[in-house]
């Protein structure tokens, strides 16, 4: 499987400011997604991070809250603006393709206070 | 939209037992994974389905994939402490759905073990 590094693993930061989390992959992977998984819950897409695109929101998750970039087919970053504690969450970047099948970074623990 | 029911939410067990939990959707999955996510980490792929019926094992772990493409089961057998955690299952949509490569999770099974 692939080998995913996400930064930072945790933080903790001031209500109204910006955290940018990064992911890079060992190797050129096909799609990666980001996921938001809230205290003592379950995984939920936020949106899957597209080379050369704008990335696809679902249903909920909107650009202007959640920016992505992905610059090239092993890196891509998510940005939680202007948050608030009900951001606090844990934020995982997830890549698939055929090689390395489905495969999970260890998460980004945010806290907002 | 599309979910998942996973059962049970919780287990507490004696260590040397055996383990069974499973999910149920009303849509259909063309692949469907099994994952394992410690305190404080990324869920871990411990299975992954890609054919109806297909039966995988992985050690003491073993996952059906429903003949319908609607279900599936992980049996953990003889468990021990490092058991311990969140399981969770996930299911990619079929192509005709619209899915894009994108997982759909279970809320988790919780497995404590005691020694």
């Amino acid at each position: 499987s692939a080998v995913i590094s996400q930064k930072p693993s945790r933080d903790i930061c001031q209500r109204g400011t910006s955290l940018t989390i990064q992911c890079q992959v060992d190797s050129q992977v096909t799609m990666m997604f980001w996921y938001r998984q809230q205290p003592g819950q379950s995984l939920t897409l936020i949106a899957t991070a597209n080379q050369g695109s704008e990335a696809t929101y679902e249903s909920g998750f909107v650009i202007d809250k959640f920016p992505i970039s992905r610059p090239n087919l092993t890196f891509s970053t998510l940005t939680v603006s202007n948050m608030s504690p009900e951001d606090s969450s844990i934020y995982l970047c997830s890549v698939v393709s055929l090689v390395v099948g489905y495969t999970f970074g260890s998460g980004t623990r945010l806290t907002v206070v | 939209g599309q979910q998942l029911n996973q059962s049970p939410q919780s287990m507490f067990i004696q260590e040397g037992e055996d383990v069974s939990m499973n999910c149920t959707s009303s849509s259909i999955f063309n692949t469907w994974l099994w994952y394992k996510q410690d305190p404080g980490e990324g869920p871990v792929l411990l299975i992954a389905l890609y054919k109806a019926g297909e039966l995988t094992s992985n050690g003491r772990l073993t996952a059906q994939f429903g003949i319908t493409r609607k279900d599936s089961f992980l049996n953990i057998s003889a468990s021990i402490p490092s058991d311990v955690g969140i399981y969770f299952c996930a299911g990619q949509l079929r192509a005709l759905q619209g899915s894009q490569g994108n997982l759909i999770f279970g809320k988790g099974t919780k497995l404590s073990v005691k020694p």
